[in-house]
């Protein structure tokens, strides 16, 4: 069975900085797709960035990068340039390669930006 | 817009009753997922539907029933053999078949409270 684990519950940032949110998670399988998942106080899950686990090249989306290490089955979250905005509750999520669409949950981080 | 709607907001349900939860979705998608958000343990799967008329537990279900008569609805009743239902609930779906598009879309969340 596949697990995730963010170990970091709360993490806090001043504005303008860089914050690093880590992700690990286990599974025997070799094709996957790794995600993150914003959700700030309104509790709408918004898609931040997500990865293919065949692809090498670590995503990016804006502000947003992940280091993925596939090795050592780590997925971390880097927000660069930190906004009030960020401030969200972050999800770490896996999903096998096939066709049931089933996500994998991480506890969550917290994250204060503050100004 | 396309979206996944989730209503009520906001439910109270009397100790030993049935309430049930809506979910309605206009993106076309065959899969769709209930999941159930707890403080601090991040999101666990009920249920979920690949097609009309089947649906599979996840790892919490007892306590919870589903139906999936049309593509569009996927409806949960937490029943009374739920013995601590007060929760968020967040419904979902997914492009599960888009292969390098695949991500989840979630509701706005239903709050669920025993009273």
């Amino acid at each position: 069975a596949q697990t995730v684990t963010q170990s970091q519950p709360e993490m806090s940032v001043q504005e303008a900085e860089t914050v690093t949110l880590s992700c690990t998670y286990d599974t025997s399988e070799s094709n996957y797709y790794l995600f993150w998942y914003k959700q700030p106080p309104s509790r709408q899950m918004i898609l931040v960035i997500r990865q293919e686990a065949y692809k090498q090249q670590n995503a990016t989306e804006n502000r947003f990068s992940v280091n993925f290490q596939k090795a050592a089955k780590s997925f971390s979250l880097k927000i660069s340039d930190s906004q009030l905005g960020d401030t969200a509750m972050y999800f770490c999520a896996f999903m096998r390669y096939s066709n049931t669409g089933k996500l994998i949950f991480g506890q969550g981080t917290t994250l204060q930006v503050k100004p | 817009d396309g979206g996944i709607t989730q209503s009520p907001k906001y439910l109270f349900r009397k100790e030993g009753q049935n309430v049930t939860l809506s979910c309605e979705q206009n993106l076309n998608h065959d899969a769709m997922y209930w999941y159930r958000q707890d403080p601090g343990q991040g999101l666990r799967l009920i249920y979920y539907s690949q097609i009309v008329n089947d649906f599979q537990k996840g790892d919490i279900a007892e306590g919870y029933s589903v139906s999936r008569e049309k593509k569009e609805s996927f409806p949960l009743t937490v029943t009374s053999a739920q013995k601590n239902p007060t929760a968020f609930y967040l419904c979902a779906s997914t492009n599960a078949h888009e292969g390098a598009d695949t991500e989840a879309f979630f509701g706005q969340g239903t709050r669920l409270t025993v009273v």
